[in-house]
């Protein structure tokens, strides 16, 4: 029953290191998207993917970029972090049950 | 365009009384609605969703919702609310296949049950 799982759950980075979030889900789902929350702010989408091999922006791109090598895993990299990146992230997947399942959460601080 | 407001961002009610958790949406063509709950440091958790037909949806820990297409509404409801039921609900939206198939979501209602 694992699900989506996000590594790491923490992270502090320093203004300009890049690091890389994963995601991996074990529900074969086509469909999988990175939110970032905020307070105030709600859910933004900031990259979405509609199958292996392909990838979208969202609402919110700038500063990310991503990647679906394999169906499972979805990779979510900041090139060159900056404090406005401190944030809460979140992976979600789904099928054509139109239910999204998300991870537990990746907390990113950025000093 | 599709987009949802959840108009209160807060939302007090004393354990025993019944509470509203109130989403309106705006979409081109039938919604698909959902309902969300986030527990603190938690990812977010389905609760329940509207396709079609019946107007009153029940889901998960004795929440409901109903849909009004008249008012674009899809209001989440309990009878008896639970000090455990404090947490952060979403509304999302999205239109059937064919459309976008990328749910939009509302900016959250903190729901707080007094003891």
């Amino acid at each position: 029953n694992a699900g989506v799982t996000q590594t790491p759950k923490f992270r502090v980075l320093k203004t300009g290191q890049s690091m890389t979030l994963l995601c991996a889900q074990d529900m074969n789902h086509e469909y999988m998207y990175w939110y970032r929350q905020d307070p105030g702010m709600g859910l933004r989408l900031i990259h979405y993917s509609v199958g292996e091999g392909t990838t979208a922006k969202g609402e919110v791109p700038d500063g990310y970029n991503v990647s679906r090598l394999k169906k499972q895993n979805f990779l979510l990299g900041l090139e060159s972090a900056a404090p406005s990146q401190t944030s809460v992230y979140f992976c979600a997947s789904h099928s054509g049950a139109n239910v999204l399942t998300f991870g537990a959460g990746s907390r990113l601080t950025v000093l | 365009a599709q987009s949802v407001a959840q108009p209160e961002d807060q939302v007090n009610v004393a354990e025993g009384n019944p509470l509203t958790v109130k989403c309106t949406y705006s979409v081109s063509g039938n919604p698909y609605l959902f309902w969300y709950v986030q527990y603190p440091n938690r990812g977010l958790q389905f609760l329940l969703k509207y396709i079609t037909g019946d107007n009153l949806v029940k889901g998960s820990y004795g929440f409901e919702a109903e849909f009004n297409k008249s008012q674009t509404s899809f209001h989440l409801k309990k009878p008896s609310a639970l000090v455990s039921d404090s947490a952060l609900y979403f509304c999302a939206v999205r239109i059937p296949p064919g459309g976008s198939y990328i749910p939009t979501f509302g900016r959250g209602t903190s729901l707080i049950v007094h003891p």
